[in-house]
């Protein structure tokens, strides 16, 4: 069956630039979580979304970030700004609730030039 | 706050050879500990879990074992094979999947 699809799989944009990274989740899974992955490093998390709404976004690096899922199910992660240091793979991982195993996404690799 | 620190790789094995990766972690209460394998050109996916202390969690001849006394969740395999070449990250879940992950240890097999 399908999975987490993430597009564009390749991302690269200049310094200063506003980009766009989307996130298809399983269907039928309650449960949307952005997590950064850096190079050599494990993923960190950025926020989780339950149904619409941002349930934690804890791990949004500063206010550039932002991220929806306006009708619970596509997610679209918002970044304003970009700073080189912003350079990474985006992950996007659903769930079936809060409490189930993640399933994740290829990614999204962001390059700021 | 939570962490997970895991050996670094990376680690080249020969085929059939015994293979641990070291996990440990720092957390309060009672998290779930995971390991997710990443093989290359693919998404993580979960290769295991335990969600409580002395819980053993297995797959694909892998095995892992909650041990809360010495914090640690190591990752062990008897007998490795090419295919199972791929980066490895130990995680830890207290807050409903909000996952903290270690570093990732790379393993190479060669034949």
């Amino acid at each position: 069956g399908a999975g987490v699809s993430q597009t564009p799989s390749n991302k690269v944009t200049e310094k200063g630039k506003y980009v766009e990274l989307r996130c298809d989740p399983i269907s039928g899974h309650t449960a949307l979580y952005w997590y950064r992955q850096s190079l050599g490093q494990g993923p960190e998390f950025l926020i989780y979304f339950q149904g619409t709404g941002a349930a934690d976004d804890s791990g949004l690096p500063n206010d550039r970030f932002f991220a929806v899922r306006p009708e619970g199910s596509v997610s679209t992660l918002k970044i304003q700004r970009t700073e080189r240091g912003d350079s990474a793979v985006y992950l996007c991982a659903s769930s079936l609730q809060g409490n189930s195993p993640l399933h994740f996404g290829n990614g999204t690799r962001l390059t700021v030039t | 706050g939570d962490s997970v620190t895991q050996m670094e790789g990376p680690v080249t094995l020969s085929e059939e050879a015994f293979l641990t990766i070291n996990c440990t972690y720092t957390a309060t209460g009672y998290p779930s500990l995971f390991w997710y394998v990443q093989y290359p050109g693919e998404g993580l996916q979960l290769l295991l879990k335990a969600t409580k202390a002395d819980d053993k969690g297995s797959n694909k001849g892998f095995e892992a074992t909650y041990r809360k006394e010495t914090t640690s969740f190591h990752l062990e395999k008897g007998s490795v094979q090419v295919s199972d070449s791929a980066v490895y990250f130990c995680a830890l879940d207290n807050q409903g999947g909000k996952l903290i992950f270690g570093q990732g240890t790379e393993l190479s097999v060669k034949p």
